[in-house]
């Protein structure tokens, strides 16, 4: 099973619409969960951090359920200026102090919002 | 600040060739990564650092080699290129060692090997 795997996509909505993405997570011991989005020849930038009790910022919210490992991404009222690929991803602590991780992104999916 | 930067932003290879590719901060970041991207495999952690003088392995290390005598600086180095390193190759670092920081990605570079 890979680390991170995420909905391969793509989605095309109307403008207005609401889209979710899920992401799954293989290791349960995983710490910190994140969306990125990147748009097109771009770098990737952050989105939001997922926390455990969910977390909104504006149109969009995004989930965490540990007990299932994965999380989600909710996009209300659709905008044009949505479209682009959204990464979800997963941070391994790899020692017991935590100063020493490693983050995994998912493959991505790539949202076209339509007029 | 400029953030992070990344040069070259395009390259061209031959195969069995070498070269480095630049990455630097100026924001005091502790951690740095380098990640490729290919299509349909998504982003792919090469080799990652948690501060000056300590550097780890990703994902697909393979191939490259990467060290870490500042904290400004993570260079990646390509020993002999190969057309399976034909990708874009971005950078990213963040404030602290712990993992629920921002990354803060490069522009990228794009790297065809012939």
């Amino acid at each position: 099973r890979k680390e991170v795997e995420q909905d391969p996509g793509p989605f095309n909505v109307p403008e207005g619409a609401t889209v979710a993405f899920n992401c799954t997570y293989s290791n349960s011991a995983s710490q910190s969960f994140f969306w990125y989005r990147q748009d097109c020849r771009k770098e990737p930038k952050l989105l939001m951090s997922v926390y455990s009790s969910g977390n909104e910022d504006g149109r969009f919210t995004a989930q965490l359920n540990r007990a299932s490992q994965y999380i989600s991404l909710l996009i209300r009222d659709s905008k044009l200026s949505d479209s682009a690929t959204y990464l979800c991803a997963v941070a391994l602590i790899k020692n017991s102090g935590g100063s020493n991780y490693k983050l995994t992104f998912g493959k991505g999916t790539l949202l076209t919002v339509n007029p | 600040n400029a953030g992070v930067t990344q040069t070259p932003k395009f390259q061209v290879l031959k195969t069995g060739q070498s070269m480095t590719l630049q990455c630097a901060q100026d924001m005091n970041h502790e951690y740095m990564s380098w990640y490729r991207q290919d299509p349909g495999m998504g982003l792919r952690l090469i080799h990652y650092s948690v501060g000056a003088g300590i550097t780890d392995q990703g994902e697909v290390p393979n191939g490259y080699n990467v060290s870490r005598s500042t904290t400004e600086d993570f260079p990646l180095r390509l020993l002999s290129a190969a057309p399976s390193q034909t990708s874009v190759y971005f950078c990213a670092s963040s404030y602290s060692r712990v993992s629920y920081n921002e990354q803060f990605f490069g522009p990228g570079t794009r790297l065809t090997v012939l």
